[in-house]
């Protein structure tokens, strides 16, 4: 157990399905980040929140919305996706602003397919 | 955040020690150097991190030269399951802001 939850492990999607990933840290940590890692590429930076606050969004589409509700919890909220969107989606969080070790702790990641 | 270079790929015998090289000429001084593995299809695992001293701990150590414009990670006495792509990444930390962006890493692959 790292102390970063993803769920559900894996998911299969339509094109036209609603679903949403869920990362959930029990490291007490204030940030959180969305990454997405396709077949044979590297790890791409999506979102990042700083204290709950969404402080980059690295021209993402819209068809991925992420949520944060509280320090604990991040949300990939997805909708109308594409195939060239099925990916390993990862979820890490750390203690930025001065405080502890500086490391990112990720979740064991959700494999997303589109179909 | 100062870019790294590393070998694509790069084979250890297992039992021998694994040195894995990163080059980051552009490093500036607030930059920290940063590795992290990723096992295959898992969520990347932080190893080890330093600014300018040689850094140990119970999974690597990190050596980083004098003029801080490369460094190495040796894995002292590697094993079937250190096989991953290792991530070298320098970045600003504190509340400057710094995120933590990945290269291609180098797939080291350790052989019986």
């Amino acid at each position: 157990e790292t102390g970063v939850t993803q769920t559900p492990r894996h998911l299969v999607m339509g094109m036209t399905n609603k679903k949403s990933l869920k990362c959930e840290q029990h490291l007490g940590h204030n940030a959180m980040y969305w990454y997405k890692q396709s077949a044979k590429k590297p790890l791409e930076l999506m979102f990042v929140y700083s204290l709950e606050e969404r402080v980059e969004n690295n021209s993402v589409p819209s068809r991925f919305s992420p949520e944060c509700p509280n320090s604990s919890h991040l949300f990939l909220h997805l909708h109308t996706l594409q195939p060239e969107d099925s990916a390993l989606y990862l979820c890490a969080s750390s203690q930025e602003l001065g405080q502890g070790n500086y490391g990112y702790t990720f979740g064991s990641g959700t494999r997303l397919t589109v179909v | 955040d100062a870019k790294t270079t590393q070998p694509t790929s790069m084979d250890c015998a297992e039992g021998r020690a694994a040195n894995l090289p990163c080059n980051h000429s552009t490093i500036s001084g607030n930059e920290y150097v940063y590795w992290y593995r990723q096992i295959h299809s898992q969520g990347p695992q932080y190893i080890i991190h330093g600014l300018k001293n040689n850094e140990t701990n119970e999974m690597a150590s990190l050596i980083i030269t004098e003029d801080r414009k490369s460094s190495t990670l040796i894995l002292p006495h590697a094993t079937l399951r250190d096989t991953a792509v290792y991530y070298c990444i320098v970045r600003v930390v504190r509340n400057q802001g710094g995120k933590l962006i990945f290269g291609q890493g180098t797939e080291l692959s350790v052989k019986p």
